[in-house]
């Protein structure tokens, strides 16, 4: 779905960096959300917003962070990576229940 | 905490058979359980939702049953086609909102032709 981007598409990194990755949409959804994929875990949740003032913790936020700048912008960051990071980032937008997945971010913190 | 089981993890069929993939949910006021394919490479997609109100919802090969008493819920495909390999995930929503969802692991389902 064009209307949901990620960037970058893959990002190679070291331990202790910051790194950000970026999600945009067009459909003009409110909420918006951030998982990660892992083999055999399926699709957790890192954090979720629902308006540009709001923002949560979903399963698994500890080492990441999160910024609404704009009701199209959501960004997550990992503020000291670590290799258990690494992983598939998705980023998603719904207005009532489905929810629209963006490309995804192939992360990994060598 | 709110939780997914899906089974099996992996599922192999002879093109034309029918494949079913099972899930039970922990969170007895999920009101909300949709199911997302996603084939290699690419990003998941919803392709059928059931609401708590409703047992049963079709369309066209493929469907889904909702047993809310056992917390059971199952996706039946239907003249399985080389195009439906792909792995699914199917999804409860939790804390009482059909916006936030706890997905189960995956079934990685293979249609031999």
């Amino acid at each position: 779905d064009a209307d949901v981007t990620q960037t970058p598409r893959n990002r190679i990194t070291k331990t202790g960096k910051r790194i950000m990755l970026e999600c945009s949409q067009t459909k003009g959804h409110d909420r918006m959300y951030w998982y990660r994929q892992d083999p055999g875990l399926g699709l957790r949740l890192i954090y979720y917003s629902f308006d540009v003032k709001d923002i949560n913790k979903g399963e698994i936020s500890d080492g990441y962070s999160v910024s609404r700048q704009a009701q199209a912008k959501f960004s997550l960051s990992l503020e000291s990576a670590i290799p258990n990071q690494t992983a598939l980032y998705f980023c998603a937008t719904s207005d009532r229940d489905e929810q629209f997945f963006g490309p995804g971010t192939r992360l990994t913190v060598l | 905490g709110e939780n997914v089981e899906q089974h099996p993890s992996t599922l192999s069929v002879q093109e034309g058979d029918s494949a079913v993939i099972k899930c039970t949910y922990s969170d007895s006021a999920s009101n909300y359980f949709p199911w997302y394919k996603q084939e290699l490479g690419k990003r998941p997609q919803l392709i059928i939702d059931i609401r708590s109100n409703v047992g049963e919802k079709k369309d066209q090969r493929i469907a889904v049953t909702l047993n809310k008493t056992a917390k059971h819920f199952s996706l039946h495909i239907t003249e399985t086609q080389p195009e439906d390999s792909a792995v699914y995930f199917c999804a409860a929503s939790y804390g009482g909102a059909t916006n936030k969802l706890i997905f189960g692991t995956g079934t990685l389902l293979a249609v031999q032709p």
